[in-house]
């Protein structure tokens, strides 16, 4: 039973570029959350969506981040014209519901460089 | 909005021994979950324990207990017996239990992170 997939695990970008990071839940999972956590710090929540939904986008910059859940496919978190601040490890995790009593399993992570 | 607070930056530990994380945490509801994660050098997040506010019974998982004091806002992490495999940075974690329309439940606040080396 495969985890939260997330690819690619490293990508590097230079200034300016858009970068794509894609997000495949459990399986049977239709809750995906993404977190970021900059070096030396904890995870920060930005979005939480549900099949074709954006339930909670609380924590997503206004401008360059957008998130989406297809019904079919993986997750995908863009990032616009990225910036050096953008240059950190980006978290997905998935749950079978919503409800705050289920577990939320992660992924590995995909680290950003931005150069 | 909530907080979560690690204290402590680093810990460290003899193999074998004991050793105690804290956490403390702020918030003014009464239904919520709490959580341990533990981020070993792959980076990947793994839960450790959780505990739910409602239960006063603490959450215990083999080696890994936690010390939880609804009251005093206060979430420690016990692990007994230590192993070189424990060493890790390991993350405090929150979670609402509230019903704001689903939006809150998808949201952990973590702490800052408290890095733990076992020796052998």
């Amino acid at each position: 039973n495969a985890g939260v997939m997330q690819n690619p695990r490293h990508l590097v970008r230079r200034r300016g570029q858009e970068a794509r990071l894609r997000c495949s839940p459990m399986k049977g999972h239709s809750h995906v959350y993404w977190y970021r956590q900059l070096p030396e710090e904890g995870l920060k929540f930005m979005v939480y969506l549900q099949k074709e939904n954006i339930i909670d986008e609380s924590g997503m910059p206004k401008e360059r981040f957008s998130a989406e859940f297809p019904k079919e496919g993986p997750s995908i978190l863009r990032i616009q014209q990225v910036v050096r601040g953008d240059s950190a490890a980006y978290f997905c995790a998935s749950s079978l519901e919503g409800g705050p009593g289920n577990t939320i399993y992660f992924g590995e992570g995909s680290w950003l460089t931005v150069v | 909005a909530q907080t979560v607070t690690q204290s402590q930056p680093e810990m460290s530990v003899q193999e074998a021994e004991t050793v105690t994380l804290s956490c403390t945490y702020d918030t003014s509801e009464s239904d919520y979950y709490l959580f341990w994660y533990k981020q070993p050098p792959s980076r990947q997040m793994i839960l450790v324990i959780r505990q739910e506010a409602y239960k006063q019974q603490n959450a215990t998982e083999n080696r890994f207990s936690v010390n939880f004091q609804k009251a005093a806002k206060s979430f420690s992490l016990k692990i007994s017996d230590s192993q070189l495999g424990d060493a890790a940075m390991y993350f405090c974690a929150y979670r609402s239990g509230a019903d704001a329309g689903g939006t809150s439940y998808g949201k952990l606040t973590f702490g800052q992170g408290t890095i733990l080396t076992v020796h052998p």
